[in-house]
């Protein structure tokens, strides 16, 4: 069974700072990838995903994520952190195989953002 | 276009009770899931809905059970309340069942059991 760690439950960074949050998948075949982002009362919104070709993803509100399978990670970065992404990040993997379509997710790494 | 829409919003039920959660996925959707987010267990997969027929379900009891209509419109239930189901509970849609279809998300459904 595939699993997600973000070993990062609580981040704080200064505005205009960089930002890197962790992941770390456990799937066996080449995993999807995704980041999601959840304000407070807000559901899921999809940041970006990978399936395949370049490992490094471009996604929305200026944030790319790598993927490097010989360190089972997917990193999520910004260069510059605005005061709006305060927010909660959450990583999942999806099996590529339609045998079960469902995400797993990771618990999440809360962002605070210092002004 | 409209996003996924999950009424009500905010839920407050007694233990015992059952309770029923609706989800109108994006125009043209036709696969719809369910997530329960709670800060002990995180997200969690419930069930999908594809076509009327669920696709998968995750490790949730028997007292969980969902359907989804021909409009592609989905409920879930929730019978025999307990404390630990208090949750917010999560509906997503998605074009088709493809893991590379990437899911919407509603704002959920807060459910609170007293």
């Amino acid at each position: 069974a595939q699993s997600v760690t973000q070993p990062d439950i609580h981040i704080t960074v200064s505005e205009g700072a960089s930002l890197e949050l962790r992941c770390n998948y456990s799937y066996g075949a080449t995993p999807y990838l995704f980041w999601y982002v959840q304000s407070p009362g807000q559901g899921l919104q999809l940041l970006l995903k990978y399936f395949s070709g370049d490992t490094l993803v471009q996604g929305i509100k200026g944030f790319e994520a790598e993927f490097k399978r010989s360190q089972s990670s997917f990193n999520l970065r910004k260069p510059s952190v605005h005061w709006s992404d305060a927010a909660e990040y959450f990583c999942a993997v999806g099996r590529g195989d339609n045998a079960g379509n469902m995400l797993t997710f990771g618990g999440g790494t809360r962002l605070m953002v210092k002004p | 276009k409209a996003g996924v829409t999950q009424t009500p919003r905010y839920l407050i039920k007694t233990r015992g009770q059952q309770v029923t959660l609706s989800c109108s996925p994006i125009s043209g959707h036709r696969s719809v899931s369910w997530y329960q987010q709670t800060p002990g267990q995180g997200l969690q997969f419930l069930f999908e809905y594809f076509s009327e027929t669920q696709r998968n379900k995750g490790n949730f009891p028997g007292r969980f059970s969902g359907r989804q209509f021909s409009n592609s419109r989905s409920e879930m239930n929730v019978s025999t309340l307990e404390l630990g189901d208090s949750a917010l509970y999560l509906c997503a849609s998605r074009l088709t069942t493809g893991v590379n279809s990437p899911l919407h998300f509603g704002n959920g459904t807060r459910l609170t059991v007293t």
